[in-house]
């Protein structure tokens, strides 16, 4: 079956320190990855997006790197604050049961900001 | 813009009793999600509903019933509570199937 790992279950960084999430999946044909926060107590929010075409993505203080070749996406999270203290999900999209495309959740890490 | 709503947000049942978890998304969204998240895991897909009028199954179906009311509404019905289904249970909606999906703030559910 389908599965999504990650290489830290845990993760802690200085406040103000950058910080690298790692996430490795099995399904060669995803074409569609999202990375998800979600914080102590809520659901899960989007963070960033990357489609397959493409092996790196910007926005707002993170970058989505994608290597294809060996199925590895990481999500790098500049000067990290108090408030990125979450845990984080990669959800590649892969096929489901009955031919449906689905969302794959790994069992996230967790990052911890110290102050 | 509410996004996705669930009711309730905290229940607590005995076993065997029954119940629904609503959810609503006002984004006119066509896909719609249950998921399942257990402490110190990832989350898993009970049903979802790909347009309305459809449902399909997830991972992890058994013991679950769901209804897709009209779009906006997606319901998880639990027939005879047991034990093994305490979780926390969140809604999604996406624009289509497997895309970018929006997320409720989950339902925190105790079998006793």
């Amino acid at each position: 079956g389908e599965s999504v790992g990650l290489h830290l279950p845990t993760l802690s960084v200085q406040e103000g320190d950058n910080s690298i999430i790692n996430c490795a999946y099995s399904n060669s044909a995803s074409d569609y990855f999202i990375w998800y926060k979600q914080e102590s107590g809520k659901g899960p929010q989007f963070i960033i997006d990357i489609r397959s075409n493409m092996d790196k993505r910007q926005g707002q203080r993170v970058t989505v790197l994608l290597n294809k070749t060996v199925k590895h996406l990481s999500l790098q999270i500049a000067a990290t604050q108090p408030g990125d203290s979450a845990v984080y999900f990669c959800a590649p999209r892969g096929t489901g049961g009955q031919g449906a495309q689905k969302l794959v959740f790994g069992q996230g890490t967790r990052l911890t900001i110290n102050p | 813009n509410a996004g996705v709503t669930q009711t309730p947000k905290f229940q607590v049942l005995k076993t065997g009793q029954s119940m629904t978890l609503q959810c609503a998304q006002d984004m006119n969204h066509n896909s719609m999600y249950w998921y399942r998240q257990d402490p110190g895991m990832g989350l898993r897909l009970i049903y979802y509903s790909a347009s309305e009028g459809t449902t399909d199954k997830g991972e992890v179906p058994n013991g679950y019933n769901v209804s897709r009311l009209n779009k906006r509404e997606f319901s998880l019905r639990l027939e005879s509570a047991a034990p093994s289904q305490t979780s926390v249970y969140f809604c999604a909606s996406s624009e289509v199937l497997a895309s970018r999906a929006f997320f409720g703030q989950g339902t925190r559910l105790t079998v006793v």
